[in-house]
């Protein structure tokens, strides 16, 4: 069975850092990309990051893009968001998501596993 | 405000039809494959169609999909209370970057 398990979210402080993890279980992690989508309180989905299977391809959404870091380390079947100078705006449930492709900008990709969410609230 | 427009919200009565829209432009949905999701409140979206109108495993026939131009529709039949939800489209960028756009969610009511 396919399990994305996220953890590290928690209360943080405008301008602080965190860094969110994603365990994968029960596939060959280094055979897809892999994506973080965030939901803020009673609003919609936004991508956040993508990242190719090995890490050769990555993309930003451009609200975090140069405060934000994804990366991916395949031994330990773990996807991780550096998250940098955090705004308020930033608080919100995020996603670990699997593509089905190997690159996270494939057109026929398309999100298939998604993990149940960490909340990172940013406030002071 | 997602470069992805969806309504915000549709209603229908069991038993009914309804479609929702999602209008992009020719660098995302007119050159790219669509998916749509279905998230129940408190839980994570799940995959219904990928591809313009391949239903998922699991998708019931009730659900079709197309994409013409630079719009796709989500179709759903024969409309059940548990139908409601909040729907989203997806699709990617002909630049890459973003590498995926998300549409900005209809909330399906069966009244």
């Amino acid at each position: 069975e396919v399990q994305l398990v996220e953890s590290g979210g928690g209360p943080v402080q405008p301008d602080k850092s965190l860094r969110l993890s994603c365990a994968g279980s029960g596939f060959s992690f280094d055979e897809y990309a892999l994506h973080w989508v965030r939901q803020a309180p009673g609003r919609g989905l936004e991508w956040v990051a993508g990242i190719s299977w090995n890490s050769g391809n990555i993309a930003y959404a451009g609200s975090v893009k140069g405060r934000f870091i994804i990366s991916r380390d395949n031994a330990k079947n773990s996807l991780y968001l550096q998250m940098n100078s955090l705004r308020r705006d930033d608080s919100a449930l995020y996603y670990c998501v699997r593509d089905v492709d190997l690159q996270p900008t494939a057109p026929m990709g398309h999100f298939d596993y998604w993990g149940q969410g960490t909340h990172v609230t940013v406030s002071s | 405000q997602s470069v992805l427009t969806q309504p915000p919200s549709v209603s229908a009565a069991p038993g009914q039809s309804v479609t929702i829209s999602c209008s992009g432009n020719t660098s995302n949905i007119g050159s790219n494959y669509v998916s749509w999701y279905r998230q129940f409140p408190g839980a994570a979206p799940k995959l219904l169609i990928y591809e313009n109108k391949q239903r998922s495993s699991g998708t019931p026939d009730r659900f079709s999909a197309s994409k013409s131009g630079t719009s796709a529709t989500l179709a759903i039949t024969g409309l059940q209370t548990g139908d409601e939800g909040d729907y989203y489209c997806v699709t990617s960028d002909r630049t890459g970057s973003p590498a995926r756009l998300i549409g900005g969610g209809t909330k399906l009511t069966v009244l």
